[in-house]
């Protein structure tokens, strides 16, 4: 299997769920990304991570955790949710960090909380 | 290859002045581009963005430009702040890549 894969594909959680997005890269990347794209809105960078450790978090509400366990996996783990945290979220991978390369998504998950 | 350009590495600007900051890109099928600011140390922010069918978006002191026949946008910051100094990427977004520029160092001069 090639490129970057996110599952599931589709989610519907209650507020007071508790659920996990995976990604996982199959490029040799170094680096990896999430991000939330809203309706209408521009990709929203979330979380970064650079060879295994985070480098950046753009102020994210601590009801969205990642974890990073080797550089071809990355988890969103997600906990009493609101429903405007609804939205498209993209894992992407670069073989360098944190920007200034190419970065490739995966096809994302459609999120929606009820 | 690279098809999203910052050719500035730096730039230096006086405080209250026009900051612009350039960026070229190769494929004509990009869909919308993004300009990010980072500071050291800390995350990129989202600042602008424009979609290939508009040649200008404005948000406050923030104003992009697309020039699709050249193949090149332009982010016009003013007037330019202390706080405005930072990294400045431009990205180019299609199908399932975003593809970012090396970056633009912005120095705005006391």
């Amino acid at each position: 299997e090639t490129g970057v894969t996110q599952t599931p594909r589709h989610l519907v959680m209650g507020m007071t769920n508790k659920k996990s997005l995976k990604c996982e890269q199959h490029l040799g990347h170094n680096a990896m990304y999430w991000y939330k794209q809203s309706a209408k809105k521009p990709l929203e960078l979330m979380f970064v991570y650079n060879f295994k450790e985070q480098t950046e978090n753009n102020s994210v509400p601590s009801r969205f955790s990642p974890e990073c366990p080797n550089s071809s996996h990355l988890f969103l783990h997600l906990h009493t949710l609101q429903p405007e945290d609804s939205a498209l979220y993209l894992c992407a991978s670069s073989q360098e960090g944190p920007l200034g390369d190419t970065q490739y998504f995966g096809p994302g998950t459609r999120l929606t909380v009820l | 290859d690279q098809q999203v350009k910052q050719n500035s590495p730096s730039l230096s600007v006086q405080e209250g002045r026009i900051s612009i900051l350039n960026c070229d890109y190769t494929n004509s099928m990009f869909d919308y581009f993004l300009w990010y600011k980072k500071y050291p140390a800390e995350g990129p922010t989202f600042l602008i963005s424009i979609s290939s069918i508009k040649d200008k978006n404005e948000d406050g002191r923030f104003t992009v430009f697309l020039n699709k026949s050249a193949k090149h946008l332009s982010l016009h910051i003013v007037p330019s702040q202390p706080g405005d100094s930072a990294v400045y990427f431009c990205a180019a977004h299609r199908d399932d890549k975003i593809i970012f520029g090396k970056g633009t160092r912005l120095h705005i001069l006391p």
